[in-house]
């Protein structure tokens, strides 16, 4: 059965002080990891998706990496206006199913 | 760009009432998926659809059916709703197979 760990549950940032959120996955071959925010009371938004170890995708403040085993979403001198929850899912190679892990809130303040 | 409506951001309904969640996508998208979220337990997928009158079940069919007369449209029915089925119910869609699946606002639904 395919798994989604994400950590940590909940973080809270100063503005401008970096850090990372990471999501733990096992999977029967996998197809491609996805990255999503979600705002409060509102549907989740693609960011990115990787396809395979070593791969880096950014967009602004964020960057995603793949290694075999885990992702990680590195936020850059976050702003305020990134304070959302992040998603991450993966899906196997066999089909469109995602696997969705619980999500990280993330809390910039100013 | 990809646009997901979904027929309500609210809804109340109350135990044993028959409810209609309508989910319409604009980009001629093959799939398309229904997805509950609750405190603690994430995403988990209900039903999907490949094509037309095509459905499979997801992780947790019990007490919802789907139905796709349109490519557009895909409808999620609780045929007598409980309180347990109070939740954010998300749409998604995807232009076919291994695409990526863009989500709807969500509706949150009360049974009371």
């Amino acid at each position: 059965e395919d798994q989604v760990t994400q950590s940590p549950e909940a973080l809270r940032l100063q503005e401008g002080e970096s850090s990372s959120l990471n999501c733990s996955y096992t999977v029967s071959g996998l197809r491609g990891l996805f990255w999503y925010r979600q705002d409060p009371g509102k549907g989740p938004e693609f960011l990115f998706t990787l396809y395979s170890a070593g791969e880096e995708k950014e967009k602004e403040r964020l960057k995603a990496t793949l290694t075999k085993k885990e992702s990680f979403l590195h936020i850059t001198a976050p702003k305020p206006e990134d304070s959302a929850t992040y998603l991450c899912a993966v899906e196997r190679s066999s089909g469109s199913r995602l696997t969705f892990g619980e999500g990280t809130q993330l809390t910039v303040n100013p | 760009d990809v646009k997901v409506t979904q027929s309500s951001r609210y809804l109340v309904k109350r135990t044993g009432e028959k409810v209609f969640l309508e989910c319409v996508q604009d980009m001629d998208h093959e799939n398309m998926f229904w997805y509950r979220q609750d405190p603690g337990l994430g995403l988990r997928l209900i039903y999907f659809s490949y094509d037309v009158k095509m459905k499979e079940k997801g992780d947790i069919p019990e007490g919802y059916s789907v139905s796709r007369e349109k490519k557009e449209r895909f409808s999620l029915i609780l045929e007598s709703a409980s309180t347990n089925q109070t939740s954010m119910y998300l749409c998604a869609s995807s232009l076919s197979n291994l695409d990526t699946q863009y989500f709807g606002p969500g509706t949150r639904l009360t049974v009371l």
